[in-house]
């Protein structure tokens, strides 16, 4: 998986609880992106990161926000969990030109 | 498995046939493409990329062909063996730096031994 792992793996969570989901990278590489994957969807983009203390929106970021405080680690929040947030989210990274990206294994995440 | 194979479509292949795993792109401006493979609980791997100043990329086993005139994607996969039973999906970018990637929803394929 490139070098970046995630945690956790699986959740379970009540709504209106807050979660914080952690993606860590060993390759350095200066962008990082949280995506929610779900069944008759491609992978939707909620927010990317092109480098330290830099943040950017995707399509679906309502309900989430993002933190990197450094290189090596990107944070996803959901505020306040609610049951649509049930999916399983993955973090992805890629390199300078911001090309291919490459994927972690995943969180699972169940809202109740 | 994962509830990301529900409601996709299915290529079933028998082990040792090639298969071909098609993807219609959106955006004709799109000028990088990629396939990824993810296995049941699993992330997205990348398989092979493509350049739209290409029309035909090999690698191990696999051939990616791009027909930019109709938007068209496939992946072949030679002699296909039990692991490469996944689902696999395309993914269009145009432009350098950042700029969105979309994905599709991908194909999934059964190898039948």
């Amino acid at each position: 998986d490139a070098g970046i792992t995630q945690s956790p793996r699986h959740k379970v969570t009540e709504t209106g609880t807050p979660v914080t989901l952690r993606c860590h990278q060993t390759e350095n590489h200066r962008y990082m992106y949280w995506y929610r994957q779900d069944p008759g969807h491609g992978l939707r983009l909620i927010h990317y990161s092109y480098g330290v203390k830099d943040t950017d929106k995707g399509e679906v970021s309502d309900g989430y926000s993002v933190s990197r405080s450094k290189t090596e680690d990107f944070l996803l929040t959901l505020e306040s969990a609610t049951s649509s947030q049930t999916s399983v989210y993955f973090c992805a990274i890629s390199g300078r030109d911001s090309e291919t990206q490459y994927f972690g294994p995943g969180t699972r995440l169940l809202v109740l | 498995g994962e509830s990301v194979g529900l409601h996709l479509p299915t290529l079933s292949v028998q082990e040792g046939d090639n298969s071909i795993i098609n993807c219609a792109y959106s955006n004709s401006a799109s000028d990088y493409f990629i396939w990824y493979k993810q296995e049941s609980g699993k992330g997205p791997q990348f398989i092979i990329d493509i350049r739209s100043n290409m029309d035909k990329r090999q690698g191990q086993r696999v051939t990616v062909l791009l027909n930019k005139t109709v938007k068209h994607l496939s992946l072949q996969i030679a002699a296909t063996q039990p692991g490469d039973s996944a689902v696999y999906f395309c993914a269009e970018k145009r432009g350098r730096g950042y700029q969105k990637v979309t994905f599709g929803i991908g194909t999934k394929l059964q190898v039948i031994p």
